[in-house]
């Protein structure tokens, strides 16, 4: 199965702030890569599909790059709903990986 | 509204059998691939398995293989995963999902797959002596 890294696994930041969060493959993976959001206690929420396409209803401050290998997802001012995990996810084939999460903490 | 809800969830003592099932409704259920991912106390998601719109094509994670079935009854818009000789790690919270289109295979192009865009609110199975 493709590896998926993601780094930092723990982010403190403050409201406002731009962060970015990095997810790697252990192999290219093309653009087929998500973002979910997770919070304590819900499901994941599907942030950003094909490494950069914005998902219907999220807001424009999230936002993705990558291709192949590397991949980042940027919140580009961070709001308080924001706090919360993060990870990524290969699409490329199965059987599907994801990232071991980023938890976005409040400073 | 599109929704997935699962139930079936439990304890049950290592060796035992459980079967889970999702309900959907507000959209196209037949259209559309099925997963299971479940995360277990504390850490990170897994995805388990897929079941495409058509209900042949199936695929597990290795960590399942062989114990777990997935299936779908799309007269009824629901679909299921039997999970048998479950073990402690088995122990999780399973979410059902959606795809966002139809994963398939065409001569031209290949396999190809998608993205999860619709979850349920996860049912707890807990495996435990």
């Amino acid at each position: 199965d493709i590896q998926m890294t993601q780094s930092p696994s723990t982010l403190s930041a403050s409201v406002g702030d731009r962060v970015t969060i990095t997810c790697r493959a252990s192999q290219s993976i093309s653009s087929w890569l998500a973002w979910y959001q997770q919070k304590p206690g819900k499901a994941p929420n599907l942030l950003i599909y094909q490494a950069s396409s914005l998902q219907s209803g999220v807001p424009s401050r999230f936002s993705g790059s990558g291709s192949g290998t590397e991949f980042t997802l940027t919140i580009s001012s961070l709001q308080p709903d924001d706090f919360a995990t993060y990870y990524c996810q290969q699409y490329n084939s199965y059987g599907y990986t994801f990232g071991q999460g980023t938890k976005l903490e409040i400073k | 509204q599109v929704q997935l809800v699962e139930s079936g969830g439990g304890v049950v003592q290592p060796g035992r059998s459980l079967r889970l099932s999702c309900a959907a409704s507000g959209f196209t259920f037949s259209s559309y691939g099925m997963h299971w991912v479940r995360q277990a106390p504390g850490k990170g998601l897994e995805w388990v398995a897929v079941i495409w719109y058509d209900g042949i094509n199936k695929y597990y994670a290795d960590s399942v293989k062989g114990r777990f079935a997935i299936s779908r009854d799309n007269s009824d818009n629901t679909f299921f995963l039997q999970m048998n000789s479950l073990r402690v790690e088995d122990t999780a919270v399973y979410y059902c999902a959606r795809e966002t289109q139809s994963s398939g295979w065409l001569p031209t192009r290949g396999y190809y797959y998608y993205a999860m865009d619709v979850w349920g609110q996860g049912t707890t199975v807990t495996v435990s002596s």
